[in-house]
């Protein structure tokens, strides 16, 4: 059975660091895009980015780059989203997300993880 | 501003059938078959219900059906139940560089 699953519900105050991870299992972890997807409170699904685990090729969307990090470590079938300095408006959920066939074909999902910036 | 757009909101009685646009522009839902569209309950991750424009994931009731006709996507659920009220989201690859892109969103009430 294919699953991801991702790390616990974080707390943080702004200018915090945050790395929060999406570990695959049931399947070659290397063979298939992993998406990440933000979900803040009320709100509709954003694209962020997506990452290929098995040589690590990665896409931002642009309203993303530059304020996030994507990275994967196969070797423990994971994939990661990051940030260096959170802000308040990075309060959201957090869904990963693998690309099953075409470009916006994404079948299994995460549980998501509930990230709260606040003072 | 999402890329995609969306009616906000439609109903239907049990039973009924309804439909959902979602419109984009040549250069994503006009241009290619590459269509999907998600389900999401409240407090849950979203579940693909579509994928390229018109093919049902295995365990997805037929009663869910998509097509396409120029720049204009469609989520069609006929013989509505109670569980189908939910929030629904289009998603289209596009050929700016973010490649994905959502609609706003629609909020599905099974009256």
């Amino acid at each position: 059975e294919v699953q991801l699953v991702q790390s616990g519900a974080e707390v943080k105050k702004p200018g915090e660091s945050l790395k929060i991870s999406c570990k695959g299992s049931g399947y070659s972890f290397t063979s298939y895009w992993i998406g990440w997807v933000r979900q803040m409170p009320g709100k509709g699904l954003e694209w962020m980015g997506i990452i290929y685990p098995g040589d690590s090729d990665t896409r931002y969307s642009p309203s993303f780059q530059g304020q996030v990090t994507i990275s994967a470590d196969k070797s423990i079938s994971t994939a990661y989203l990051q940030w260096s300095s959170l802000k308040a408006s990075d309060t959201a959920m957090y869904y990963c997300a693998r690309r099953d066939g075409d470009y916006v074909t994404f079948q299994h999902w995460g549980q998501g993880t509930l990230v709260t910036v606040s003072s | 501003q999402s890329a995609l757009t969306q009616p906000a909101s439609v109903s239907g009685s049990p039973g009924q059938s309804i439909t959902i646009s979602c419109t984009g522009t040549s250069s994503d839902v006009g241009g290619y078959n590459y269509v999907s569209w998600y389900q999401q309950h409240p407090g849950k991750a979203p579940k693909l219900m579509i994928y390229e424009v018109s093919n049902r994931p295995s365990g997805v009731p037929d009663r869910f059906s998509g097509s396409k006709s120029g720049n204009t996507a469609s989520l069609t659920i006929s013989g509505l139940q109670a569980e189908d009220e939910a929030d629904y989201y289009c998603s289209s690859y596009t050929s700016s560089s973010t490649q994905v892109v959502f609609g706003g969103g629609t909020k599905l009430t099974v009256l």
